[in-house]
Order: structure tokens, then C-alpha cells, then sequence
């Protein structure tokens, strides 16, 4: 099935520094790629939607200066989480779509990335 | 109205039987239908997917999908403590994923 890797799987970091989170389609290539963060016991929260070579779209509520996305290639897309503060502490989720294997364009989830602001 | 409602549960089922998960969708022009299991503290790990009316079937699992009463469900045949997570519906339309808030399922040893 379609592999979606995410790196790092788990950071801690202090207040005011920026962390770079990647999310990588490993054995497809994906022009759409999707970040989400989901807090514990809650639901997943879309943040925006990544497309290859173009901006980001943001859900309403998310801060585009604060959550930095680029989607440079068809198989990479980055979130940067700029000046983390503790409340940014979260399960961070990257997602891609793959058109190759029912042509529906199916949602792969990466692993994820448990961020911790201390 | 939330696009996607699903009963958060808990579900409990004791082992080897049926487990039936459902979940139903307000936008009539969604297109297609997916079924996630998520363990705790791990990300979504896509089970099914349906687009068209009826029964689509893989290995223990069965989706079903209603467009008429825009439903859409679940079923687990033979259920074990394996199985038990929990588990997202979600419905796509014009480029957007709409997730359910999951169900809780617990299969009883």
C-alpha cells in the first residue's frame, strides 16, 4: 500500500524556537499533501492543505505566519511551526492523497509527530 | 450540522462477533466514503473505501454505503481485542476531507 513517512516522530523543544516537521510519499507522488494536529481524545483538526508548487490553503483559525507550509516537490511537503509556544504542544499529523490505486485519490496518513514545548 | 456524524461510543463487542460501526453524512454530493482504524496515540491507518452504493468487501471487513439515506457503515466480522481502537469515517467533496469524530470500538476477550 501507499507509504507516507513523517520525520521527527517525537520532539521536544523550547519555548520560542522553530521546529520543521517533513512528510514524505515514499512509493507515490503526491500533489496533494494534508496537515492536521489532533490534541489527546479530541478529533482530527485539518490545519491546511498543501499542493505541490503552489501556497497552502489554511483552515480558518490557523496562523499562516505561525504554521509554515511548503509542498516543493511531489514527494516532500514541510511544516514549520515557528516561535512554539507550550500551547502549540501536539500530535501533528501529515496525510497524502494517491490517485495510483483506485484512482479515488485515497488519504494516506504518515505516522505522526508528537511535539512537546516546554 | 457536522458533514460527518458518527456515535463516539464506546462499542463493546466480545470477541469473535459482529462489530457494526455507522456513521451518516449531510452533503448529498460527497463522492466517496473512507473507513480509518486509530489506535491510541498513533495516526489514522485507512481500512476502506467506498464510492458506490452497496457492499464492498475485504478480508473480516465490509463497507456499506446508502447514497439515498446517506449512510454509510462498517462491519467487522469475527471481531477480535485487536480490532479494538478507534475507528473515523470520512467523506470526500470538491478537494476537502470531512472527518467523523470516530467511534470507539472495544472487542471483550
Amino acid at each position: 500500500g501507499a507509504v507516507v513517512s513523517q520525520h521527527p516522530s517525537r520532539v521536544i523543544c523550547k519555548s520560542g524556537t522553530s521546529v520543521k516537521i517533513e512528510c514524505r510519499s515514499l512509493d507515490f507522488q503526491a500533489t496533494t499533501m494534508f496537515w492536521y494536529r489532533q490534541f489527546p481524545k479530541q478529533s482530527l483538526m485539518l490545519m491546511a492543505t498543501s499542493n505541490e508548487g503552489s501556497k497552502a490553503t489554511y483552515e480558518q483559525g490557523v496562523e499562516k505566519d505561525k504554521f509554515l507550509i511548503n509542498h516543493a516537490s511531489l514527494t516532500l511537503s514541510t511544516l514549520t511551526v515557528t516561535s512554539a509556544h507550550p500551547e502549540d504542544s501536539s500530535f501533528y499529523i501529515c496525510s497524502a492523497r494517491d490517485f495510483g490505486r483506485q484512482g479515488i485519490g485515497e488519504q494516506f496518513f504518515g505516522p505522526g509527530t508528537r511535539l512537546t514545548v516546554l | 450540522q457536522k458533514e460527518v456524524e458518527q456515535n463516539s461510543g464506546p462499542l463493546s463487542v466480545p470477541e469473535g462477533a459482529i462489530a457494526s460501526l455507522n456513521c451518516t453524512y449531510s452533503d448529498r454530493g460527497s463522492q466517496s466514503f473512507f473507513w480509518y482504524r486509530q489506535y491510541s496515540g498513533k495516526s489514522p491507518e485507512l481500512i476502506m473505501s467506498i464510492y458506490s452504493n452497496g457492499d464492498k468487501e475485504d478480508g473480516r471487513f465490509t463497507a456499506q454505503l446508502n447514497k439515498a439515506s446517506q449512510y454509510v457503515s462498517l462491519l467487522i466480522r469475527d471481531s477480535q481485542p485487536s480490532d479494538s481502537a478507534t475507528y473515523l469515517c470520512a467523506s470526500y467533496n470538491f478537494n476537502k476531507f470531512y472527518f467523523g469524530s470516530g467511534t470507539k470500538l472495544n472487542v471483550k476477550p
